[in-house]
């Protein structure tokens, strides 16, 4: 069965520090590769979302992911984070048919100013 | 266009009572899931549909129970709730295979 690992729990950023967060998954097979965002008291929101093609994915709000298959990697990064970002962060992973997703565990994300 | 609506927002239930979890959604979709979010745990699948009566069961199916008999609702059944089963619901649902999955704005349980 597939997995998905979110290695950070917890991660606390000043204003303007850049940011990545890991995710690995197992599954040898083809998979599509997601990042969601919670923010407090809201449903998820997808950030970015790799099928095929290009490894490194542009989301929204300045955020990206690098596909590496030899790694099993799929690590959220954005450059220089803002107050707003505060928010739970979820790497999640689908195979085969249907919208079954495999969710990690979430990176708890704090930025203060 | 409301996309993926889910109601009650908000329930409280007592051990061995029972409830349903209303989930609508007006795109269209064919593929629509359950998943329950605890903390530390992400979320995790309980149920999904690939259409209008199918359903098939996920990673934590127990104590649930689902059905499709329209293209747009799916809702879930708790027969019997249990303290367990306190937790944040979201439902989701997507057209096919490679498009984005849109969730709901979540329904909170708790069962007391």
């Amino acid at each position: 069965a597939q997995s998905v690992s979110q290695h950070n729990h917890h991660v606390i950023l000043s204003e303007a520090a850049s940011l990545e967060l890991g995710c690995n998954y197992s599954y040898g097979g083809t998979v599509n590769l997601f990042w969601y965002v919670q923010y407090p008291g809201q449903h998820l929101q997808l950030l970015l979302k790799y099928f095929s093609g290009d490894p490194l994915v542009k989301g929204i709000k300045g955020f990206e992911a690098e596909f590496i298959k030899s790694k099993f990697s799929f690590n959220l990064r954005k450059p220089s984070v803002q107050w707003s970002d505060t928010a739970e962060y979820f790497c999640a992973v689908k195979t085969g048919g249907g919208n079954k997703l495999t969710f990690g565990t979430g990176t708890q994300l704090k930025v203060e100013l | 266009n409301a996309g993926v609506t889910q109601t009650p927002k908000f329930q409280v239930l007592k051990t061995g009572q029972s409830m349903t979890l209303q989930c609508a959604q007006d795109m269209n979709h064919e593929y629509m899931s359950w998943y329950r979010q605890d903390p530390g745990m992400g979320l995790r699948l309980i149920h999904y549909s690939v259409g209008a009566g199918i359903t098939d069961q996920g990673e934590v199916p127990n104590g649930y129970n689902v059905s499709r008999s329209t293209t747009e609702d799916f809702p879930l059944r708790l027969l019997s709730a249990a303290p367990s089963q306190t937790s944040v619901y979201f439902c989701a649902s997507s057209r096919d295979t490679g498009n984005t999955i849109y969730f709901g704005e979540g329904s909170w349980l708790t069962v007391v």
